[in-house]
């Protein structure tokens, strides 16, 4: 079953306001989660790393200010996209891997759809 | 510069045929290469990984050939049913910045009943 839950599964917004996407890991703690986006037919780009307690980790070109990005707890990270436009209508989705396994499976939840009308 | 190159872009096969689909990758760091299966409108689901110090790895109808010395692995989908149908794509990552997963440009594969 799914070890990764992502909520809300779409969602549509006008634009200028602000949407919340929460990820949760459901049987395990993670204290590093992973942000995507994907447009429509295309790859995965990572867009932050969530660390648990501290700051997130951005990629470049990446506005931090505008993907607010919160890991509350060990098993719950938010991305919050404030003041939504409709160029950040996309496909975002989360991701944790079990603790202590370094290098191995990463997991993914089953994406948020946004549009911003 | 893109780290993970994969082909082909698109591919059709008939069904009880096999899929290929073949990536490269430049950086040398890299050690785990997993494989991942999207359909449309769900988050992506880990099919199959390896690691370098193996050539093939097998699981039911998925396998992965890795060369290390060319830096290309692939994945092989045997007797490829209409329900494979889907967008794979082959990923990478390396030690450090907690093993974040760079991805191919992905692989859309029609099986045709």
């Amino acid at each position: 079953g799914a070890v990764v839950s992502q909520h809300p599964s779409w969602v549509i917004c006008k634009s200028g306001t602000s949407v919340k996407i929460e990820c949760r890991s459901l049987d395990f703690q993670a204290t590093t989660m992973f942000w995507y986006r994907q447009f429509p037919k295309q790859s995965l780009m990572l867009m932050a790393t969530s660390n648990e307690g501290s700051k997130a980790t951005y990629e470049q070109g990446v506005e931090k200010d505008k993907f607010l990005i919160n890991h509350a707890s060990l098993t719950l990270s938010t991305l919050t996209v404030t003041s939504a436009h409709p160029e950040d209508s996309s496909f975002y989705i989360c991701s944790a891997r079990r603790p202590g396994q370094g290098n191995s499976p990463l997991h993914f939840g089953n994406g948020t759809r946004l549009t911003v009308t | 510069q893109q780290q993970v190159k994969q082909s082909p872009q698109s591919l059709i096969v008939q069904k009880g045929g096999i899929s290929i689909i073949n990536c490269a990758y430049e950086n040398t760091a890299f050690d785990y290469f997993p494989w991942y299966q999207q359909f449309p409108g769900k988050g992506p689901a880990l099919l199959i990984a390896i690691r370098p110090d193996v050539s093939e790895k097998k699981e039911g109808r998925f396998t992965i050939s890795f060369n290390k010395s060319a830096k290309q692995f692939s994945l092989h989908i045997m007797d490829s049913q209409p329900g494979d149908s889907a967008t794979y794509f082959c990923a990478a990552s390396q030690p450090g910045s907690n093993y974040k997963l760079t991805f191919g440009k992905g692989t859309l594969l029609t099986v045709n009943p």
